[in-house]
């Protein structure tokens, strides 16, 4: 059982470039989200989808893009890294009836 | 926005021992969730509370969602080694846009020395 699945695991990026952390769920979950995980403050949320073509806001979206096309796969894209987006990278996934998140293993990156 | 106060933020366990920590919030939840964090993954869920004063137990895990709705605690019995972990609370509103979660800080588990 594959559940919630990101990559890369880890990544180090420099100040300026571009990437796009992935994650996808093969339990056919109506709302995916993304986490961001900073030491002493739990995980907060940055944007969330209750459904492919459907996406809002969390807590802390600024930097961040996100798009879902399918309900598989929701990635978070980050156009121009900056040093305080280095943090620790969470996907989750739900039913859309309610019911608790299910969470990848992270994505842990470094903006130098 | 919400905040979710839990404490302590450390704690040192001996086996065998009963350890407590507990969340606090500002304003009400629908449902208290207690997730548990191992180093290079992502939590896990252990406990899940969906009514005020619910008390539930997942093996040597008890939690109970406060009476008030803006507090749970979550106990420990017994504990081994394998408790060492980072546990976070987690509030939810009902019917909450996206089942999108509050998390505490976390209480981080370490073993006496």
């Amino acid at each position: 059982n594959a559940g919630v699945t990101q990559t890369p695991k880890f990544q180090v990026l420099k100040t300026g470039q571009s990437m796009t952390l992935q994650c996808a769920q093969d339990m056919n979950h109506e709302y995916m989200s993304w986490y961001r995980q900073d030491p002493g403050m739990g995980l907060r949320l940055i944007h969330y989808s209750v459904g492919a073509g459907i996406t809002d806001q969390g807590e802390v979206p600024n930097g961040y893009n996100v798009s879902r096309s399918t309900t598989e796969d929701f990635p978070l894209r980050l156009l121009s890294a900056a040093p305080s987006q280095t943090s620790v990278y969470f996907c989750a996934s739900s039913y859309r009836g309610g019911g608790p998140q299910h969470f990848g293993d992270g994505t842990r990156l470094s903006i130098l | 926005g919400q905040q979710l106060n839990q404490s302590p933020q450390s704690m040192f366990i001996q086996e065998g021992e009963d350890v407590s920590m507990n969340c606090t919030s500002s304003s009400i939840f629908n449902t208290w969730l207690w997730y548990k964090q191992d180093p290079g993954e992502g939590p896990v869920l252990l406990i899940a509370l969906y009514k005020a004063g619910e008390l539930t137990s997942n093996g040597r895990l008890t939690a109970q969602f406060g009476i008030t709705r803006k507090d749970s605690f979550l106990n420990i019995s017994a504990s081994i080694p394998s408790d060492v972990g980072i546990y976070f609370c987690a509030g939810q509103l009902f019917k909450a846009a996206g089942n999108k979660l509050t998390f505490g800080g976390g209480t981080r588990v370490l073993v006496k020395p």
